[in-house]
């Protein structure tokens, strides 16, 4: 199938830092591309869906202004989390698609991030 | 959103067949099944996707009821490395929102 890489695998940051998770599509191009969060034990959470060249769509309750998605390419997404606060620890996961109805997603590694 | 209800944990013996069941009873003409497994501290893995016709490939089969308000994923030997949690989504009509909901978590006794 299809590979979505995602970097870095896990980072510590301090507490009021900026993280930043990229995610790439390597042999297909991705119209749009999910970032979810997953606390311990829980589910995925949708966090907001980007397609390429627009702004991303936010799902309720998540803040835009402190969690930056950029698609600027068909390959490309990043997820920057501005003032990193312990309550931001998580793992965060990336999946992307191509074309629209029919095609399946393809995720990353996922992301584990730990603010101190 | 349409959503999807999956029982919460199933067991299975190695080797024999599990059925997976997920209803949608709220399904719209277009939304596409997907089916996904998630193993501890990775992302999830693609298993198999269909409209209304039962589906086949090399991991498992897809059985989607005649009202496509329900649907059934076959794994048709277990094995231990098919211990995860399976998530059964639906796509809407133009591809957005990959909602996620609880699952079913699968486990393997030898």
């Amino acid at each position: 199938g299809a590979v979505v890489s995602q970097h870095p695998s896990r980072v510590i940051c301090k507490s009021g830092t900026s993280v930043k998770i990229e995610c790439r599509s390597l042999d297909f191009q991705a119209t749009t591309m999910f970032w979810y969060r997953q606390f311990p034990k829980q589910s995925l959470m949708l966090m907001a869906t980007s397609n390429e060249g627009s702004k991303a769509t936010y799902e309720q309750g998540v803040e835009k202004d402190k969690f930056l998605i950029n698609h600027a390419s068909l390959t490309l997404s990043t997820l920057t989390v501005t003032s990193a606060h312990p309550e931001d620890s998580s793992f965060y996961i990336c999946s992307a698609k191509s074309g629209s109805l029919n095609t399946e997603a393809f995720f990353g590694q996922g992301t584990r991030l730990t603010v101190v | 959103d349409a959503k999807t209800t999956q029982p919460n944990s199933m067991e299975s013996n190695e080797e024999e067949p599990v059925h997976l069941p997920c209803n949608h009873s709220t399904i719209s003409g277009t939304d596409y099944i997907h089916w996904y497994r998630q193993l501890p501290s990775q992302g999830p893995e693609y298993v198999i996707h269909g409209l209304t016709s039962n589906v086949n490939n090399r991991m498992a089969s897809l059985a989607i009821a005649e009202d496509r308000k329900s649907s059934t994923l076959i794994l048709h030997r277990a094995t231990l490395r098919d211990a995860a949690v399976y998530y059964c989504i639906l796509n809407d009509n133009y591809g957005q929102n990959f909602v996620f909901g609880p699952g079913t978590r699968l486990s393997v006794l030898p």
